[in-house]
C-alpha cells in the first residue's frame, strides 16, 4: 500500500528564501509528525498534529518555522528566511492516532533533503 | 558508546552471526520503546516496539530486550544478512500515545559477507 509521501525529495535554495515542504500521510492516519535530521544525527522532533486538536509545536526551533495541516490530511512545513543551519533532512511520519494506552508505530516518509547555500 | 559529530558507533558483524545493538534511554517515565532501521537516503523503517510492562518481545529474526532498572534497551538480530547493514535508532515515548518520540543518535551496523 501507499506509504508516507514527501515532496520535493531534494531542495536547494539560497539563504534568506522561504521554502515549503509537503507531506502526504498514510490514508486514514490521524496523527502526523515532522522531524529534522542533521547529518549523522538522530531525529529531532519539530511538531505533531492529532486530528482536529491544536498541534504540539514545542519542537519548532524558531518562529521562522511553521506548519499546517489542512483537512486533516496533507501537511506543509514552511521555513521562512532560511539560514544555513536549516540544512538537514526533514522527515514526516504518520500513525493511526491516539488510543488510550495504545501506542502505534510512526511510519516515515523518505524525507526532503534541504540544502541552504 | 555515544556518537560524536558524524562518527556513529559502528558494529561490524560477519554474515550469519547474531548482532546486538544497545541503547541507553534517559527518561524513567518513558513507557514505550521502538527500534527503527535507516538505510542511506531513506526514512526510518519500523522494526519492533515494546511497552514497559514487558521485558522481551520477539519478531521475525529480531528480539528487543528492555531492562527498566538500568534504563537499557537492546535489539538482537539473528543470522545477520547483508541487507541488515544500516543505521539503527532506538526511540522512547510516553504511555498514552507516542506523540513525541525521543530518538537516540544511532548505531551503524556493517555486515561483512
Amino acid at each position: 500500500g501507499a506509504g508516507v509521501s514527501q515532496s520535493p525529495s531534494n531542495k536547494v535554495t539560497e539563504k534568506g528564501k522561504d521554502v515549503e515542504l509537503r507531506c502526504d500521510p498514510i490514508s486514514g492516519h490521524t496523527a502526523l509528525y515532522w522531524y529534522r535530521q542533521s547529518l549523522g544525527q538522530g531525529l529531532e522532533f519539530l511538531i505533531y498534529f492529532q486530528g482536529n486538536s491544536a498541534p504540539d509545536k514545542s519542537g519548532l526551533p524558531s518562529d521562522r518555522f511553521s506548519a499546517e495541516r489542512t483537512g486533516g490530511s496533507v501537511s506543509t512545513l514552511t521555513i521562512q528566511r532560511t539560514q544555513q543551519e536549516d540544512s538537514a533532512v526533514y522527515l514526516c511520519a504518520s500513525s493511526p492516532g491516539q488510543n488510550s494506552y495504545s501506542n502505534q508505530p510512526q511510519h516515515f516518509g523518505d524525507g526532503t533533503r534541504l540544502s541552504i547555500l | 558508546g555515544e556518537s560524536v559529530g558524524l562518527h556513529l558507533p559502528t558494529l561490524s558483524v560477519q554474515e550469519g552471526d547474531n548482532s546486538i545493538i544497545n541503547c541507553a534511554y534517559s527518561n524513567s517515565a518513558s513507557d514505550y520503546f521502538i527500534w527503527y532501521k535507516q538505510e542511506s537516503g531513506k526514512g526510518p523503517q519500523f522494526i519492533i516496539d515494546i511497552r514497559s510492562n514487558m521485558d522481551k518481545r520477539q519478531g521475525q529474526r529480531v528480539t528487543v530486550l528492555l531492562n527498566k532498572t538500568v534504563k537499557h534497551l537492546s535489539l538482537q538480530i539473528a543470522a545477520t544478512q547483508p541487507g541488515d547493514s544500516a543505521v539503527y535508532f532506538c526511540a522512547e515515548g510516553d504511555a498514552y500515545g507516542n506523540n513525541r518520540l525521543a530518538f537516540g543518535k544511532g548505531n551503524q551496523v556493517v555486515v561483512i559477507p
